[in-house]
């Protein structure tokens, strides 16, 4: 079965950097997403993409962060200015339909990020 | 390899009634925590339980309600008198704690009927 992959599976980073957190998205699929999972519970939406651009965000998803679709596999989510408080598990997930509570969406493995 | 399965795509009910959501998954760990998630339209994830591995009594959370069988690696959830409200896509989730992983299933979208 088709999956999707994320890279690196752990980062650690110092508080102010900048990090980019990779996801390749099932090929076929059009509509994309990023969440994450603070204190092992809570799970956030952050963001969707389609078509080249953001079709829905959060308000935890700031200036801070953008998303980009470089080469047409991957899926990449920026933390320009890494706070203590971004210390999460990231996870990308891709569905081929993009309406709410209609789509199939296939989460990765998530990438577990430490800001120190 | 790990895995995370939500055997049911969709399901409707009528309000009021009882429903069960099915999860099973796959692992050889034996420190792991499973959740099921809620995820309304709006695409913000409500943890509506979680349930630790060693823990052999059934969590409870209201009208939400686990079976969790270990040996069988089942871990479906029970909504009673179900409402309107409830009406969303129900994710389940394995994260072991050894390889600090999370897993979801592919989710089952329930249906509240009036």
């Amino acid at each position: 079965e088709p999956e999707v992959t994320q890279t690196p599976s752990h980062q650690v980073t110092q508080m102010g950097q900048e990090v980019i957190l990779r996801c390749v998205p099932i090929s076929n699929h059009l509509y994309f997403y990023w969440y994450r999972q603070i204190l092992g519970q809570k799970v956030e939406f952050l963001v969707s993409f389609y078509n080249n651009e953001i079709s829905e965000k959060s308000e935890i998803f700031d200036d801070q962060f953008s998303v980009e679709r470089p080469d047409g596999s991957n899926f990449t989510l920026k933390i320009r200015s890494t706070k203590l408080e971004d210390s999460a598990m990231y996870f990308c997930a891709s569905s081929d339909s993009g309406r709410p509570g209609q789509e199939t969406q296939y989460f990765g493995p998530g990438t577990r990020l430490l800001v120190l | 390899a790990q895995t995370v399965t939500q055997s049911q795509p969709e399901m409707s009910v009528q309000e009021a009634e009882t429903v069960t959501l099915s999860c099973t998954y796959d692992t050889s760990e034996n420190n792991y925590y499973l959740f099921w998630y809620k995820q309304p339209p709006s695409r913000q994830m409500i943890l509506v339980i979680r349930q630790e591995a060693y823990k052999q009594q059934n969590a409870t959370e209201n009208r939400f309600s686990v079976n969790f069988q270990k040996a069988a690696k089942s871990f479906s959830l029970k909504i009673s008198d179900s409402q309107l409200g409830d009406t969303a896509m129900y994710f389940c989730a394995v994260y072991m704690n050894r390889d600090d992983k999370i897993i979801f299933g592919k989710g089952t979208r329930l249906h509240i009927l009036p």
